[in-house]
Formats: C-alpha cells, sequence, structure tokens
C-alpha cells in the first residue's frame, strides 16, 4: 500500500529535550515536506527536500532542522524543544514537477512542557 | 507570496443537502494548482479535489465538484447530497505551477480552514 508513515504519533516530552520525528514513504517520490498546523492557522510549511541531499527552509523554520540521507526518508529534529513548537505535525511528499498532488502522512501531536 | 483565505470559519449542512464552501487566493502567477483538503476527527489530510489553473472545465469527484472563476480568483467547493462522513475541517491549498527554482515552488499555501458539520 502506497504510503507515508511518520513516528510517534503522539509524543509529550519537557522542554530543551533533543527529538526526532521519522517520516517515511514507499512512492518514490523526490519532494518531501513538513508541516506544522496550529489553530486560527492552517497549515505551515518548516523544511523540505527536493531530492536527496537537497533540503530548504519553508516558512517557519526556526527551531528545527530536518537530513535527507536516502530518499524514502525526511526526519524532523528538534535540537532543543520549546513550548511554542507544541504542534500538529504533517509529512507529505510528492513527484513534484508537473504532477501536483501531495500525500500526507497520520500527523503527530507533539506537546512540550 | 501567495495568500489564501477562507472566510467561512465553520459552516452547517443538512444531511442530503448540498453545501458550498468559499475559498479566494491572491497570486500574480498564471500557472498554478488548487486543492481541497479533508481533515476529518483521524487528523489524516485526504485530497479531496484538485484543478490545474489552465483548465477552464471545472474539476468534479462524486459529489464533489468546484466552480473555479480564475479572473475573480475564487475557488468554491460544492458538496452535493451531503452525508454525515463529510462533517471535517476543509483546507483549500494553492501550489505554484513553476518549476522548482529553489524558492521553494512546490509549497503548499493552505487557507485557515472551514469546519463543516452535518445535521442527521
Amino acid at each position: 500500500e502506497a504510503q507515508v508513515t511518520q513516528n510517534p504519533r503522539y509524543l509529550i516530552t519537557v522542554t530543551g529535550k533533543k527529538l526526532t520525528v521519522t517520516c517515511s514513504q514507499n512512492m518514490n517520490h523526490e519532494y518531501m515536506s513538513w508541516y506544522r498546523q496550529d489553530p486560527g492557522l492552517g497549515l505551515r510549511q518548516i523544511y523540505y527536500s527536493m531530492n536527496v541531499e537537497v533540503t530548504d527552509k519553508g516558512d517557519v523554520p526556526e527551531g528545527y532542522k530536518v537530513s535527507r540521507k536516502e530518499k524514502r526518508n525526511f526526519p524532523l529534529i528538534l535540537e532543543s524543544p520549546s513550548p511554542n513548537q507544541t504542534s500538529l505535525y504533517f509529512c507529505a511528499s510528492g513527484i513534484g514537477g508537473g504532477r501536483s498532488e501531495q500525500y500526507f502522512g497520520p500527523g503527530t501531536r507533539l506537546t512540550v512542557t | 507570496a501567495q495568500t489564501v483565505t477562507q472566510s467561512q470559519p465553520e459552516m452547517s449542512v443538512q444531511e442530503a443537502e448540498t453545501v458550498t464552501l468559499s475559498c479566494t487566493y491572491d497570486t500574480s502567477e498564471s500557472d498554478y494548482y488548487l486543492f481541497w483538503y479533508k481533515q476529518p476527527p483521524s487528523r489524516q489530510m485526504i485530497l479531496v479535489i484538485r484543478q490545474e489553473a489552465y483548465k477552464q472545465q471545472n474539476a468534479t469527484e462524486n459529489r464533489f465538484s468546484v466552480n473555479f472563476q480564475k479572473a475573480a480568483k475564487s475557488f468554491s467547493l460544492k458538496i452535493s447530497d451531503s452525508q454525515l462522513g463529510d462533517a471535517a475541517m476543509y483546507f483549500c491549498a494553492y501550489r505554484s505551477g513553476l518549476p522548482y527554482s529553489g524558492a521553494g515552488s512546490y509549497q503548499l499555501t493552505f487557507g485557515k480552514g472551514t469546519k463543516l458539520s452535518v445535521i442527521p
């Protein structure tokens, strides 16, 4: 089954404790992206990647890091989480180019206390 | 920068009736894509329908159709024969059609969403 998976689905952590949210897709997509969703703000892009070793900032990159060492994986790293990073996070992937669809993972609910 | 506006934070519809969700966008580009995503209580983001700006014909997917008015920069979603399972948050989204140039042109820009309730 073609899908985007994220782990963990739920995470409660404390300020300053490094964490990684994993994202993996099995569709051989070149493009992958991270979004955060906050009430009243919709979804906003954090980082994206056009291919292996090619990443760039989205609209709200502060406090986040990413890496793309393999085509299928695109982890989101919070080196020192803060309460304002409490949010719902989505990973998405797509072919890019003229094929416009992006497929979303199930979301990760992160709470930073 | 492109912006997407959904002016209706909440809407409700009687089961089996028709409802239209509004979306307007602002862009200076001529080539782009528009989408409606559905987010049910499970929080999964589900693609409902998409529209290519170069196509004049409005997209349809079963009970879902759009009214795309390019000159007015309007992209509304019509849900016919509403069902209880249609209750969800609906997001309108924009994506540039420009080829990638290091400027994040594959980024989806979302509206703030419309919460749709379906009344039995």
